[in-house]
């Protein structure tokens, strides 16, 4: 498996404004992700971040609404921009350590958003 | 498209009694399957995982979950659940390099 932090763990922040969350790991992964858990849901995929690439968005999300950095293989940053408080939910970044052919993902502990 | 249906969204049972977590998946190809365990406040933690093989496969903290391709089914259980099992359970299909989530069951455990 693999270490994998988040900074902030959890923010309070006014509607309007942009929070940037980081995501490090351990070890050098080329996959990275990022979910989206909103209060008493399942978690959505927002985007993949490949290092060398850019990120690719999944349907619902768009990279002005949530730009994503990927500068090297071991960390990724999410912002999450204009913020409303629809976007209150838990975000948490995930890491594919490429194990064989059957991708295993190993999550962060999560960013905790409540914006009023 | 791949989906992940947990039917049950909150399970309560007593400590030290059996536990089985429902999960079916729809997916054309060979499935990727796994179970994620959420405690309060904290990440997702890999219980298991299923690719190939054996059907029943062994995970941590005890937790077995056992692969049916005719029910489209991959169930966990535990024989005998512990107060610190009480926590958020996602069942999840790997499609391609991505990961569909069902609901999640939450599990509450009776002293």
């Amino acid at each position: 498996s693999a270490v994998i932090s988040q900074k902030p763990s959890r923010d309070i922040c006014q509607r309007g404004t942009s929070l940037t969350i980081q995501c490090q790991v351990d070890s050098q992964v080329t996959m990275m992700f990022w979910y989206r858990q909103q209060p008493g849901q399942s978690l959505t995929l927002i985007a993949t971040a490949n290092q060398g690439s850019e990120a690719t968005y999944e349907s619902g999300f768009v990279i002005d609404k949530f730009p994503i950095s990927r500068p090297n293989l071991t960390f990724s940053t999410l912002t999450v921009s204009n913020m409303s408080p629809e976007d209150s939910s838990i975000y948490l970044c995930s890491v594919d350590l490429g194990q064989g052919a059957a991708d295993t993902q190993y999550f962060g502990p999560g960013t905790r958003l409540t914006v009023l | 498209a791949q989906s992940v249906t947990q039917p049950d969204i909150h399970i309560t049972v007593s400590e030290g009694a059996s536990l089985e977590l429902r999960c079916n998946y729809s997916y054309g190809a060979t499935p990727y399957l796994f179970w994620y365990v959420q405690s309060p406040g904290q990440g997702l933690q890999l219980l298991l995982k299923y690719f190939s093989g054996d059907t029943l496969v062994q995970g941590i903290k005890g937790f077995e979950a056992e692969f049916k391709r005719s029910q489209s089914s991959f169930n966990l259980r535990k024989p005998s659940v512990h107060w610190s099992d009480a926590a958020e359970y996602f069942c999840a299909v790997g499609a391609g390099q991505k990961l569909v989530f069902g609901q999640g069951t939450r599990l509450t455990i009776n002293p």
